[in-house]
């Protein structure tokens, strides 16, 4: 079975904290794939990183990083310094081995407040 | 930016019609996935096509149905609509190369049942 699962349903930070969103998954693949997507008010899932189960090596990009552990499952995404851009909706989500599904979370919503 | 476009964006039905939702995949996207997002839930896989041929098929009954055109713009139909199938649906495209290719997702169609 494949599941991910977003335990923090909520999180509030004022601007320029640092936040962590988590995001634990199960999986049988022993090929797998892990995105995080940011979806904003307008609705569309922005893209923002992949990573194949064979690559545990953390990843950071200007103000983000993602922390990938296989031993605990989990694919946890951290935002520095915070900024009101940054509301949104933020989904974790798993591709298995036949690669044409995807499984996501139920969703962390992001506040920040100025 | 996507280039995936979604028509209409807002539509209002009663049960036991039936409805299309329209989808343009981005240029150069042979793969078509099409998502069901109820508020406050993460996207749930219904189907996905590749070359006009359904790949890979969610939860959900028969009367969702789709079809994938030589152009690899797609139709998602819902026959006897109910009150659960108020939602948001997202529509993907993806270039089928290798396994765990990224989605690009459309700003979807909000779909009400009344």
């Amino acid at each position: 079975a494949q599941k991910v699962t977003q335990a923090q349903t909520e999180i509030s930070v004022v601007e320029k904290e640092d936040v962590t969103l988590d995001c634990v998954y199960e999986t049988r693949d022993t090929t797998y794939y892990l995105f995080w997507y940011k979806q904003p008010p307008s609705g569309e899932l922005v893209f923002l990183i992949r990573r194949n189960s064979f690559d545990e090596q953390n990843e950071i990009s200007g103000r983000y990083s993602w922390n990938f552990q296989k031993s605990t499952s989990s694919f946890n995404f951290t935002i520095t310094a915070s900024q009101v851009v940054d509301s949104a909706v933020y989904f974790c989500a798993l591709s298995g081995r036949t690669g044409n599904q995807f499984y996501f979370g139920t969703g962390t919503s992001l506040t920040v407040i100025p | 930016e996507t280039g995936v476009t979604q028509s209409p964006t807002h539509l209002i039905k009663t049960r036991g019609q039936q409805v299309t939702l329209r989808c343009s995949s981005q240029s150069g996207h042979n793969t078509v996935s099409w998502y069901q997002q109820a508020l406050g839930q993460g996207p749930q896989f219904i189907f996905q096509y590749y070359r006009e041929e359904e790949n890979g098929r969610g939860n959900f009954p028969p009367r969702f149905s789709g079809l994938q055109f030589p152009n690899y713009s797609s139709e998602l139909n819902v026959n006897a609509l109910e009150l659960d199938d108020s939602a948001l649906y997202l529509c993907a495209s993806s270039f089928w190369t290798v396994r765990g290719e990224k989605l690009f997702f459309g700003s979807g169609t909000q779909l009400s049942v009344l």
